[in-house]
């Protein structure tokens, strides 16, 4: 089965903080994608990924950046983490395009103080 | 760019019920489209997809979803539930973006509760 693992399941930061969400996935898929989940709003894509060192903006990238240095990690990083960025991350991958089957991470749940 | 509206943001029902969770997406000359489901504490899994072919689309735990170009809809149905299907479902659309990637576009959500 492919596993998609988030490095923590709970985190708390203070506000202005720099925060790394970090995702590994291991089955060499090509995408990978990082959502916000928000009680009452679904899933909103943040960033994307298609290949190594390549992004694309999602729907609500302000305030967030990622890296992807290897094929396997995708990083979200908050530069100045604000109250407003309190949610559920959730990190997905995929392989290839035309309906591909989207494969979850458990989810990071951000608290901002 | 695709939208997905679910109707319902609860369904309460009771146990061996039938249940019918709706979904609309904006039209598109062609759609790929997807039920997930979310239990407590838990990511994503998909439950069926469509993607051409046959309008119904059977899924895991006996769900199953039709495809109604007409009425730009995907309702998801279940003629007799258990308690753990409680849980949250998401209904998505993929969108086809210039350059040849694509990415998905979810609904809002619907919390089902079964109910004793």
């Amino acid at each position: 089965d492919v596993k998609v693992t988030q490095s923590s399941r709970y985190l708390v930061k203070r506000t202005g903080e720099k925060v790394f969400l970090e995702c590994v996935q291991d089955m060499d898929h090509e995408n990978m994608f990082w959502y916000r989940q928000d009680p009452g709003l679904g899933l909103r894509l943040i960033y994307f990924s298609y290949d190594v060192k390549m992004k694309e903006k999602g729907d609500i990238p302000e305030g967030y950046s990622v890296s992807r240095e290897k094929k396997e990690r995708f990083s979200l990083i908050l530069e100045s983490a604000s109250t407003n960025q309190t949610s559920m991350y959730l990190c997905a991958s995929s392989q290839g395009v035309g309906g591909s089957k989207l494969f979850f991470g458990s989810g990071t749940q951000l608290s901002v103080l | 760019a695709q939208s997905v509206t679910q109707l319902d943001s609860q369904v309460p029902v009771f146990e061996e019920a039938p249940v019918e969770l709706r979904c609309n997406y904006s039209s598109s000359v062609s759609v790929y489209l997807f039920w997930y489901v979310q239990y407590p504490n838990q990511g994503l899994q998909l439950l069926l997809k469509y993607l051409s072919g046959s309008t119904l689309v059977k899924g895991i735990n006996g769900f199953e979803a039709e495809f109604n170009k007409s009425q730009t809809s995907f309702h998801l149905r279940k003629p007799s539930v258990h308690i753990s299907d409680t849980a949250e479902y998401f209904c998505a659309v993929s969108d086809q973006l210039p350059g040849g990637s694509e990415k998905l576009v979810f609904g809002k959500g619907t919390k089902l509760t079964v109910n004793p």
